[in-house]
């Protein structure tokens, strides 16, 4: 079993939909990281959080430590929100450092 | 644009031979995080340097090394290539060793073994 596991595994959309990414992980963890990855595939990290709801633009992250769960919320969807959604939690690793592990991504399709 | 470099963009290489990665992190940072991704593995984090030393292993095969030069830039070493390497190689980068600052990533390098 994942350390990380998202769902869904793919989202079809139509433009302007509520969208919801879950997220929830096994192991005791220190900070929750979403990350979008285009299609280029180049990754940009969108959220960080280790507690509570976080919010940029039309794009929401919560965190519930207690149930081991996040989600990523997209109000009002476009097509060019159209990527892949990765959850990462960051785990200490020793020695001070930390180290993140993967969730396998939620491949998200808007469609006009 | 993140501010981290990473070169070559592509690589295609054959079976048994070795390649070099390379990274640069954002200005002023001191950490820089390599990863692979994989079709069938997803990301995986493999090593992570700071300020010249070696931080933390990840998932790491023994044909692989890499390190961070006093200029703070990385370089990931593939040595004894086989068809399963074929991925993409990410760093990262960001200021402390711990903390909970974001990372920020390079564009990747395309590995392809033939």
């Amino acid at each position: 079993k994942n350390e990380v596991e998202q769902s869904p595994q793919n989202l079809t959309a139509q433009e302007g939909e509520f969208i919801t990414i879950n997220c929830s992980y096994s192991v005791g963890i220190s900070a929750l990281h979403w990350l979008q990855q285009h299609p280029g595939g180049g990754i940009v990290s969108l959220f960080m959080l280790s507690s509570g709801k976080k919010k940029h633009g039309r794009l929401i992250a919560t965190i519930n430590i207690q149930e081991k769960h996040s989600s990523l919320h997209i109000t009002a969807s476009h097509p060019r929100d159209s990527a892949v959604y990765i959850c990462a939690v960051r785990v200490y690793s020793g020695a001070g450092s930390y180290q993140l592990t993967f969730g396998k991504g939620t491949k998200l399709s808007v469609i006009p | 644009d993140s501010g981290v470099t990473q070169t070559p963009k592509h690589l295609i290489t054959a079976t048994g031979q070795r390649v070099t990665l390379r990274c640069s992190p954002r200005s002023g940072d001191l950490s820089v995080y390599w990863y692979q991704q994989s079709l069938d593995q997803g990301l995986q984090f493999l090593i992570q340097y700071y300020n010249g030393e070696e931080r933390a292993k990840g998932n790491i095969l023994e044909r692989f090394s890499a390190q961070q030069f006093p200029d703070l830039h990385s370089e990931l070493n593939l040595s004894s290539l086989e068809l399963g390497d074929s991925a993409l190689y990410f760093c990262a980068s960001h200021p402390r060793t711990s903390g909970y600052n974001e990372q920020f990533f390079g564009p990747g390098t395309r590995l392809t073994v033939l």
